[in-house]
């Protein structure tokens, strides 16, 4: 079985200042992990995936994430947020063809950038 | 081209009706997912296809009614439901159940709500 544990349910953030989300994953398996962004009424918007090799991952917008599987942990991180980036924030899991490709979501960080 | 589009955007229904959910795309993958997601919580899976074969039922109620007619198109079917099935219900896609993981990309959703 795997699991997805995001550690902030909010995190308000000045604009132009750095943010950070944070993300725990427990699987038996190897694991595939995604970051996913989800504006207000819109459907999910994939930021950024790790698969395999290295571990420090970029993606669109400006932002990062890093895979530690010592720590099994897949923070996101962006050094300048702007407005646009007020979002739902979702981490995901997947253990691959293994379980039908199944995404296995956190419970979501809610970025609110305050001018 | 990387866009999966769902029909209607909004749908209003009383709990004796019978509707139908469309999700569309064209960029040739060959798995698509019906998601469905409550108000402030992640989306939650409900049904895989791969290569227009059901390959997962998370024990979904029948009275959702999934079909996938050929590669590109996916109908989900409704008929008695409850208010508490009200919620946005997202189609997904992907190139391939059978190699490795491969990342999932969203339509916008239609938001139900059951009278």
């Amino acid at each position: 079985a795997q699991s997805v544990t995001q550690l902030d349910s909010q995190v308000p953030v000045f604009e132009e200042a750095p943010v950070e989300l944070r993300c725990n994953y427990s699987s038996s398996v190897s694991v595939y992990l995604f970051w996913y962004v989800q504006y207000p009424n819109q459907g999910l918007q994939l930021l950024l995936k790790y698969l395999s090799g290295s571990t420090l991952v970029k993606g669109i917008n400006g932002f990062e994430a890093e895979f530690n599987k010592s720590q099994t942990s897949f923070h996101l991180r962006k050094p300048s947020v702007h407005i646009s980036d007020t979002a739902e924030y979702f981490c995901a899991v997947s253990s691959g063809k293994a379980a039908g490709n199944k995404l296995t979501f956190g419970g979501g960080t809610r970025v609110l950038v305050k001018p | 081209d990387t866009e999966v589009t769902q029909t209607p955007k909004h749908l209003v229904m009383g709990m004796t009706n019978k509707k139908s959910l469309k999700c569309e795309q064209h960029m040739g993958h060959r798995a698509m997912y019906w998601y469905k997601q409550k108000a402030k919580k992640p989306p939650e899976l409900m049904f895989v296809y791969s290569y227009e074969k059901l390959s997962i039922n998370e024990s979904v109620p029948s009275r959702f009614s999934p079909e996938c007619p050929n590669s590109s198109l996916l109908n989900l079917h409704l008929h008695a439901l409850q208010p508490e099935d009200s919620a946005l219900y997202l189609c997904a896609s992907s190139q391939d159940l059978r190699e490795r993981s491969y990342e999932q990309y969203f339509g916008p959703g239609t938001r139900l709500t059951v009278t």
